[in-house]
């Protein structure tokens, strides 16, 4: 079956610096690729849409300049959370849709994010 | 605006009982998934439900789709500890996006 991974698994940084998170399609080319925040006990809340060679469409409520996606390629898109704050703290899960069969989206593994 | 809504939130049963789930949502849709999540894991993929009256089972999972009543249930079958999990479901939106609910996290005691 189609694999998304995402690196890393796990960062922990200071306040006020920026962490970038990749999110790769091992075995297909997706057009689209989505990103994920989830706050402990919480379900997941869409944070964008990421299309190859376009801007990213943000949800409402989030931050297009404090949360920069780049999907430069059809196997890559990643998401920069810039100058974090303990807020930021969250798991981030990224989903890719298959170019060729849009019906279904696949997880990445997360990125446990923990900004001290 | 699409809402999706599970409930319950939570549920302790014991091992060999029987329960469902359910998931309510608000505007017509194509298509609902359900996925499993484990503690610090990513979701994993358990159903696909496509039309209406669509039933799938897999193990002691089964889940239905009744479009008209927008609803969609989780059925746990003789349940045992390995399904202690949390549960979401996700209805699909206008460019391809997913709305998920809630969530309800099983805990299945021995």
């Amino acid at each position: 079956g189609a694999v998304v991974s995402q690196h890393p698994s796990r960062v922990i940084c200071k306040s006020g610096t920026s962490v970038k998170i990749e999110c790769r399609s091992l075995d297909f080319q997706a057009t689209t690729m989505f990103w994920y925040r989830q706050f402990p006990k919480q379900s997941l809340m869409l944070m964008a849409t990421s299309n190859e060679g376009s801007k990213a469409t943000y949800e409402q409520g989030v931050e297009k300049d404090k949360f920069l996606i780049n999907h430069a390629s059809l196997t890559l898109s990643t998401l920069t959370v810039t100058s974090a704050h303990p807020e930021d703290s969250s798991f981030y899960i990224c989903s890719a849709i298959e170019t060729i069969s849009p019906d279904t989206q696949y997880f990445g593994p997360g990125t446990r994010l923990t900004v001290l | 605006e699409l809402k999706v809504e599970q409930n319950p939130l939570f549920l302790s049963m014991q091992e060999g009982k029987n329960y469902t789930i359910y998931c309510n949502y608000s505007t017509t849709s194509d298509r609902l998934y359900w996925y499993r999540q484990d503690p610090g894991k990513s979701l994993e993929s358990l159903f696909v439900l496509l039309s209406n009256g669509a039933v799938k089972q897999e193990g002691r999972l089964m889940a239905s789709l009744d479009t008209k009543a927008r609803l969609s249930t989780l059925h746990i079958t003789a349940a045992v500890h390995d399904l202690s999990a949390t549960y979401f479901c996700a209805v699909h939106n206008a460019g391809n996006m997913l709305t998920f609910g809630g969530g309800t996290r099983l805990m299945v005691k021995p």
